[in-house]
């Protein structure tokens, strides 16, 4: 099993871009979610999807979008992209209820 | 405002040593508490409490939840080198899905 995967791992882009963030796990889990992580400021939760088909919004949702393609992959879209958006990007999976999230290896994204 | 907030920030203590990292929480509706720990990448699982009072135990790792303080503690004993990481604490709470972190300790273990 490869676990929670997502691409790329690294990516520049100029201010006003657009991307999607991809997120594969192969655990069968049935809850996705998308963190960012800035110095100081700990995890936050930008959305999550309970189930297939679900999307909810996080603590820091504004200038992201998500689609919940399956219950395997949950991709994070940035229509515009802005500085304030640098950041470290993880995807993370769990299958529901009382247990921990299982993260990916992360995607660091520069605005310039 | 939900929130975690862990002490101190950061941490710099000799191989051998014994350290307790706090974490204390105002969650809505809370479910559980989890710890983390982040070395370069992917924060790896440690514990998820529960249940106050009851202690989790792992090897040289443990921690205890208290509910009615609203706190947790880990602790790590006889530290050494690879135990240098930066160490999550989260809260889960409302409907489920929403998790809080507080920005980190950070461990650094010296030889």
């Amino acid at each position: 099993n490869a676990g929670v995967t997502q691409t790329p791992k690294f990516q520049v882009l100029k201010t006003g871009q657009s991307m999607t963030l991809q997120c594969a796990q192969d655990m069968n889990h049935n809850s996705m979610y998308w963190y960012r992580q800035d110095p100081g400021m700990g995890l936050r939760l930008i959305y999550y999807s309970a189930s297939e088909g679900t999307t909810d919004k996080g603590e820091v949702p504004n200038g992201y979008n998500v689609s919940r393609l399956n219950k395997r992959e949950f991709s994070l879209r940035l229509e515009s992209a802005a500085p304030s958006q640098t950041s470290v990007y993880f995807c993370a999976s769990r299958t529901g209820g009382l247990e921990t999230q299982y993260f990916g290896p992360g995607t660091r994204l520069l605005v310039l | 405002e939900d929130k975690v907030v862990q002490s101190p920030l950061s941490l710099v203590v000799h191989e051998g040593d014994t350290v307790t990292l706090n974490c204390s929480y105002e969650v809505t509706n809370f479910r559980s508490l989890l710890w983390y720990k982040q070395e370069k990448k992917a924060p790896t699982f440690l514990f998820m409490l529960t249940s106050s009072g009851i202690e989790k135990k792992s090897g040289r790792l443990s921690s205890i939840l208290d509910k009615k303080e609203l706190f947790s503690i880990l602790n790590i004993t006889a530290t050494q080198t690879g135990d240098s990481a930066i160490y999550l604490c989260a809260v889960e709470g409302h409907t489920g899905n929403q998790f809080y972190f507080g920005t980190g300790t950070s461990l650094t273990v010296i030889p």
